[in-house]
């Protein structure tokens, strides 16, 4: 298995709306990445988890809360999203502390807040 | 801190024809350097990297990419254009340890 999942693929909320994003992957990667690409841009760097724990949190705000529950699973937990915050979010993992390896991404999940 | 330009960010070649996507880097030490690709509505896919060793890169789809540290450059070629090549290029560099920096992009159209 060579992919990285990402579900939902679409997702629509209100601002009052707490929902989650998820991220999988079974390649034994033990650093896994959010970010965040709004149109027209690069990807720009949320968080980043090595061996489970949270090693970069990039100044982003409190209503984006990161969750590694397990070495193959991520989550992003959105609550009171504000219209601003409209992206896809992408997901990334990599052989720990050899990004020289590269990213291997997931398709995204493409987020509209309303 | 490592950065890259991304020299067009539209490029427009015919069916057939070279295509050349320019990127510098500016990094304090020898960095890691990787170019990206991304589909519409997609997310990015690694298309080749240098890390060290050989200065010409080969990677998938018939791209490749020379580092060459004298003009701090690291441009992706592919000798012959097709219609399915049409996509956002990503430049990319990363001094090491887990965080990477994304150049603004280049779109790149192919015309029939």
């Amino acid at each position: 298995d060579t992919e990285v999942t990402q579900t939902p693929k679409h997702l629509v909320m209100g601002m009052t709306n707490k929902k989650s994003l998820k991220c999988e992957q079974h390649m034994g990667h033990r650093a896994m990445y959010w970010y965040k690409q709004k149109a027209k841009k690069p990807p720009e760097l949320m968080f980043v988890y090595s061996y489970e724990k949270l090693s970069i949190n990039e100044s982003v705000p409190s209503r984006f809360s990161p969750e590694c529950p397990n070495s193959s699973l991520l989550n992003l937990h959105l609550h009171a999203l504000q219209p601003e915050d409209s992206a896809l979010y992408l997901c990334a993992s990599s052989q720990e502390s050899l990004s020289q390896a590269g990213y291997t991404f997931g398709s995204g999940t493409r987020l509209t807040v309303v | 801190a490592q950065s890259v330009t991304q020299l067009g960010s539209h490029v427009s070649v015919s069916e057939g024809a070279l295509v050349l996507l320019r990127c510098n880097y500016s990094s304090s030490v020898p960095p890691y350097l990787f170019w990206y690709v991304q589909y519409p509505n997609q997310g990015l896919q690694l298309l080749l990297k240098y890390t060290t060793g050989a200065t010409l890169v080969k990677g998938i789809n018939g791209f490749e990419a020379e580092f060459k540290k004298s003009e701090t450059s690291f441009h992706l070629t592919k000798p012959s254009a097709h219609m399915s090549d049409a996509a956002e290029y990503f430049c990319a560099v990363s001094k090491g340890y887990q965080k990477v920096t994304f150049g603004i992009g280049t779109k790149l159209q192919v015309i029939p």
